[in-house]
């Protein structure tokens, strides 16, 4: 079975800082991986979702970025973080059965 | 432009009787229909998913309805249980979208399930 394993489980951040955020999947190969936000009081958006090493599709403009370094490996990252990145970070692997989600990451921007 | 709705934010339900989340949604292109259950601080956890080809479909005591034609679709819970208190979010994906029928998915805002023992 499919095990996703995000870290870490909280973060703090101020302002202006970077971030790097790491998800990596057990149990599969050559999956889908997503990464989704949710905001206080807000549903699920899409981020960034990838279908092979290297190739990332980003679904809505804004201060993030992705990578996929590694078959399962999925990193997003800011080089600069703004207030409004606050949220719930999760990542999911997907493919051929529904969407499977990590516990994600509860990060803060102070 | 919010394509999937979950028009209620919370429901409150007393342990045995049945628990009903509706779901509607805008886009014609979704084919493929999830709901999903939430505890704080956790992922998201599948539990059940309809095809447009169905408008019905059953596991144990999750039964998930889906209207075409309205655009609606409803999870039914029966009975309720404290333990399925939690938040509830639908999804939909359409074909293709991301390359797999199990493509990128649109959830709703989410609600908030609460049985009372």
């Amino acid at each position: 079975s499919q095990t996703i394993h995000q870290w870490p489980a909280t973060l703090v951040q101020p302002v202006g800082s970077p971030l790097s955020l790491e998800c990596t999947v057990e149990g599969t190969s050559n999956p889908n991986l997503y990464w989704y936000r949710q905001a206080a009081g807000r549903g699920l958006q899409l981020l960034f979702y990838s279908v092979g090493i290297g190739q990332i599709s980003s679904e809505v403009p804004q201060n993030l970025s992705a990578s996929r370094p590694q078959d399962r490996q999925f990193i997003l990252s800011s080089k600069k973080l703004l207030l409004s990145d606050s949220g719930f970070y999760l990542c999911a692997v997907g493919g051929d059965q529904p969407q499977h989600f990590g516990d994600g990451t509860r990060l803060s921007i102070l | 432009d919010q394509q999937v709705k979950q028009n209620s934010p919370s429901l409150s339900v007393q342990e045995g009787r049945i628990s009903i989340l509706n779901c509607d949604y805008t886009n014609s292109m979704f084919d493929y229909f999830l709901w999903y259950k939430k505890y704080p601080a956790e992922g998201p956890t599948f539990l059940i998913s309809i095809s447009s080809i169905k408008d019905k479909n059953e596991d144990g005591r999750f039964t998930v309805f889906l209207n075409k034609s309205a655009k609606h679709l409803s999870l039914h819970i029966v009975p309720s249980q404290p333990g399925d208190s939690a938040v509830y979010f639908c999804a939909a994906s359409a074909s293709n979208a991301g390359g797999t029928s199990y493509g990128k998915l649109t959830f709703g805002q989410g609600t908030i399930l609460t049985v009372h023992p």
